[in-house]
């Protein structure tokens, strides 16, 4: 079964330092979007992506963010000058369109990668 | 505005005991509901989902039914094992077009005991 792919797994930065952190959707989906849950707190939206650009973002996703995707597979998250509290689990997801399945249209269940632990000394 | 709750955990059980978790929501519109589940160390893996109401979402003898009236969706097993034990997030996407953020719920901790 395909499935959405990020790298690194553990991600070890100085404060101040950039970060890129990497996903690879599943091939056919267009829908795309970054989570982030702190140690042992709620899974937290950031910003979904679509048509190459940003649909929605969250409080969370300030200036400091950042998302791209630079080719037809890769879609990547960038911390441009990370601070202590930006330390927790990155999660991307990926998403196809909408179904109509005996009723009104819907959303498709997204896919998470496995998370990039970041962590800000 | 949109939110999901869920009951506080941890949930501890014993082997073959039923399970509940309950989880309510808030929504306008015709959102679609699912439970995550997470393992130790591991990512987000969708467990079930239900798109409309009266809809019920089953999979691994996990299930859950879109209750419109109630606005639940209510996460039942009937028989739980030790590897059931993760953490159990109920969500909602709200439907605007196609793609949507995923809001949660504060996720429910399982532990099962042999």
């Amino acid at each position: 079964e395909p499935e959405v792919t990020q790298t690194p797994s553990h991600q070890v930065t100085q404060m101040g330092q950039e970060v890129i952190l990497r996903c690879v959707p599943i091939s056919n989906h267009l829908y795309f979007y970054w989570y982030r849950q702190i140690l042992g707190q709620k899974v937290e939206f950031l910003v979904s992506f679509y048509n190459n650009e940003i649909s929605e973002k969250s409080e969370i996703f300030d200036d400091q963010f950042s998302v791209e995707r630079p080719d037809g597979s890769n879609f990547t998250l960038k911390i441009r000058s990370t601070k202590l509290e930006d330390s927790a689990m990155y999660f991307c997801a990926s998403s196809g369109p909408p179904s109509r399945d005996r009723g009104p249209y819907s959303n498709q269940p997204q896919h998470f990668g496995d998370g990039t632990r970041l962590s800000i000394l | 505005g949109n939110s999901v709750t869920q009951m506080e955990g941890p949930v501890t059980l014993s082997e073959e005991a039923f399970l509940t978790i309950n989880c309510t929501y808030t929504a306008t519109g015709y959102p679609s509901l699912f439970w995550y589940v997470q393992y130790p160390g591991e990512g987000l893996q969708l467990l079930l989902k239900a798109t409309k109401a009266d809809d019920k979402g089953s999979n691994k003898g996990f299930e859950a039914t879109y209750r419109k009236e109630t606005t639940s969706f209510h996460l039942e097993k009937g028989s739980v094992q030790v590897s059931d034990s993760a953490v159990y997030f109920c969500a909602l996407s709200p439907f605007s077009g196609g793609y949507n953020k995923l809001i949660f719920g504060a996720g429910t901790r399982l532990a099962v005991h042999p």
